[in-house]
């Protein structure tokens, strides 16, 4: 059974830092990974997907990376800004039985950004 | 730019009421999906139509819980009786099939007391 973990739960860090969220996943059988932004109360924002035969993704300050074979990805976040604060999540596409597949989350790491 | 609308965004209700919650994906995006939420967790998929197909409700507690999308567009996931444990975010998203994106909408906060 594929397990998400995500770590840390929860990280503060000043306005300006570079920071790292870590995503690991048991089941190295997986089609993509994605991170996804949620916001207090509200819906999921995705902000980068990563195809299995990928490394790694971009997107302005963000970037993701992809070991497949290990079972990781990391989000780095540069130049941190209060705006990034929120709860940061990470999924895995599974293939799940017949032509389906599915998401799986972790558990969010919360990013507060202190200005 | 379009969106996956959801109604009511906050539900409070008590132990044993019925209680439904609405969905209205994006146009043309064939694939829905209910999940829930529980607080200081990640989303659980509880079911995913194609169309008006269920695709898979391995996850859906069917003593209680019930889905449907009859023509294929919007849909209502209903919950009869209502227990203290399904207190949670209700979040639903859309897809185009085939294709890996989904978008969510704001979801519906439950409290069951």
């Amino acid at each position: 059974k594929q397990e998400v973990t995500q770590i840390p739960a929860a990280l503060s860090v000043p306005e300006g830092e570079n920071l790292v969220l870590n995503c690991s996943f048991t089941d190295s059988a997986i089609y993509n990974l994605q991170w996804f932004r949620q916001d207090p109360g509200k819906g999921l924002t995705s902000l980068l997907l990563i195809q299995s035969s990928q490394r790694e993704q971009t997107s302005g300050r963000l970037n993701a990376s992809l070991d497949k074979s290990s079972g990781r990805s990391t989000l780095y976040i540069a130049a941190s800004q209060p705006g990034d604060s929120a709860t940061y999540l990470c999924a895995v596409r599974v293939h799940y039985g017949g032509a389906t597949n599915k998401l799986i989350f972790g558990t969010g790491t919360l990013l507060a950004v202190q200005p | 730019e379009a969106e996956v609308a959801q109604s009511p965004r906050y539900k409070i209700t008590e132990k044993s009421q019925a209680v439904a919650f609405w969905c209205d994906p994006i146009s043309g995006h064939a694939t829905l999906y209910w999940y829930r939420q529980i607080l200081g967790q990640g989303p659980e998929l509880l079911v995913q139509f194609q169309d008006e197909s269920v695709v898979d409700d391995s996850q859906l507690p069917k003593d209680r819980f019930s889905a449907e999308r009859l023509k294929g567009v919007d849909s209502t996931l209903k919950i009869q009786p209502a227990e203290l444990g399904d207190s949670a975010m209700y979040l639903c998203a859309s897809s185009l099939p085939g294709l890996p994106t989904q978008y969510f909408g704001p979801g519906t906060r439950l409290t069951v007391l």
